[in-house]
């Protein structure tokens, strides 16, 4: 199969770090990409990792071990605005299939 | 231009009705998509183009089909829907191939079937 997993919810204080968990199927895996999702509005894209280590942008960094099958983005000073829906998507096979994973809402507290 | 233009925003249809959305970018990506969204759900692949070609239909009923026209525009063409299939429907580009890592997104067209 192709599912990801993430927690379907996070809740962390403003100014604060917080760290969103994807778990994936190897099967044809050729990225894992990150996408900002506000209610009522479309995916934006945040980041992307084809090999294994951190790409930093930004307050937003993003990690993937592929030998985990296991990948992870870190939101640091956390603002009010960075309330949203996040999904991993992975993208499985030469011919563009990229599937996203079942998203974590994430609540900012003051 | 580096956006996904969406048309209608909103659409309201009967079961009998046809109707079409639209999808333009000018960002010259070579792959164009279709997925559905139900609220509070992730994107769900309907259709993948690429170099104007289809290459991906993720077993999508027949009342949906797809076209494209050209490098620049994908339609959904829609037929006898059913109150299940509204939803959220979303285009995105990507460059082809190596490139197929970055989806920019249309706002969406919100469909409504009664």
């Amino acid at each position: 199969g192709q599912s990801l997993e993430q927690p379907s919810e996070v809740t962390a204080v403003e100014g604060a770090i917080v760290q969103i968990n994807c778990t994936y199927q190897t099967s044809g895996f050729y990225g894992l990409s990150w996408y900002q999702q506000h209610d009522g509005g479309a995916p934006t894209f945040l980041s992307y990792n084809a090999l294994d280590g951190l790409e930093e942008t930004g307050r937003f960094s993003s990690f993937l071990s592929r030998s985990d099958s296991y990948g992870y983005l870190l939101l640091q000073e956390l603002q009010m605005k960075d309330s949203a829906s996040y999904f991993c998507a992975v993208r499985y096979s030469s011919a563009s299939k990229i599937i996203f994973g079942s998203g974590t809402r994430l609540s900012i507290r003051p | 231009d580096t956006e996904v233009t969406q048309t209608p925003k909103h659409l309201v249809m009967g079961m009998t009705n046809k109707k079409s959305l639209k999808c333009e970018q000018h960002m010259g990506h070579r792959a164009m998509y279709w997925y559905k969204q139900k609220a509070k759900k992730p994107p769900e692949l309907m259709f993948v183009y690429s170099y104007e070609k289809l290459s991906i239909n993720e077993s999508v009923p027949s009342r949906f089909s797809p076209e494209c026209p050209n490098s620049s525009l994908l339609n959904l063409h829609l037929h006898a829907l059913q109150p299940e299939d509204s939803a959220l429907y979303l285009c995105a580009s990507s460059q082809a191939q190596s490139g197929a890592n970055v989806l920019t997104f249309g706002a969406g067209s919100r469909l409504t079937v009664l």
